[in-house]
């Protein structure tokens, strides 16, 4: 069964600093991979996903994630972070038909 | 187009007591999956339903029910509520059936259960 595993539960940026959030999966065949970012009292927003093809994955919001096969990770990284990127992010997985989240990272963004 | 709405957004019950909860996937779209978030267990999926037939379902107790309704409207009953299931409920909608496709989240229907 596939799993995935956010290490860091709470991360802390200054504004303008690189963005880097890990995350691993476990997946017995090819997986669908996904980031998602929930604001509070909100839903979960699709930031980005990776299903085939190329392996660096460009979404919204000026972030984006590589998929490594051999490293079995899909972290998601954002150049310069913003006060409006603060919020809960959530890795994904999917390989057999349900999708699996991982815990969260609280991205915290210092003025 | 009209996101994924979720009725009602907040809402009290008290234990022992059943709850249900609505939603309306986004014009067209024929897939709709349930999930639980919680602090301690984070996001846990509930059930997915395409087309009016449940295609998945979660590891969750049999007091967790849903259907879908031929317009794609999908509920999600609770019967029997214990304090431990209060929690964000939240839908989302795919245009296909299986999660390797994109997601659309509602804002979810936080239950509290006292």
């Amino acid at each position: 069964a596939q799993s995935v595993t956010q290490l860091g539960s709470h991360v802390s940026v200054s504004e303008g600093a690189l963005v880097l959030l890990r995350c691993n999966y476990s997946s017995s065949v090819p997986p669908y991979l996904f980031w998602y970012v929930q604001y509070p009292n909100q839903g979960l927003q699709l930031l980005l996903k990776y299903t085939t093809g190329a392996t660096l994955v460009k979404g919204i919001n000026g972030f984006e994630a590589e998929f490594k096969k051999s490293e079995t990770s899909f972290h998601l990284t954002k150049p310069s972070a913003h006060m409006s990127d603060a919020a809960e992010y959530f890795c994904a997985v999917s390989d057999t038909g349900d999708m699996r989240f991982g815990a969260g990272t609280r991205l915290t963004v210092k003025p | 187009k009209a996101g994924v709405t979720q009725t009602p957004r907040y809402l009290i019950k008290t234990r022992g007591q059943q709850v249900t909860l609505s939603c309306s996937p986004i014009s067209g779209h024929r897939s709709v999956s349930w999930y639980q978030q919680t602090p301690g267990q984070g996001l846990q999926f509930l059930f997915e339903y395409f087309s009016e037939t449940q295609r998945n379902k979660g590891n969750f107790p049999g007091r967790f029910s849903g259907r879908q309704f031929s317009n794609s409207r999908s509920e999600m009953n609770v019967s029997t509520l214990e304090l431990g299931d209060s929690a964000l409920y939240l839908c989302a909608s795919s245009s296909l059936a299986g999660s390797s496709y994109e997601q659309y989240f509602g804002p979810g229907t936080r239950l509290t259960v006292t």
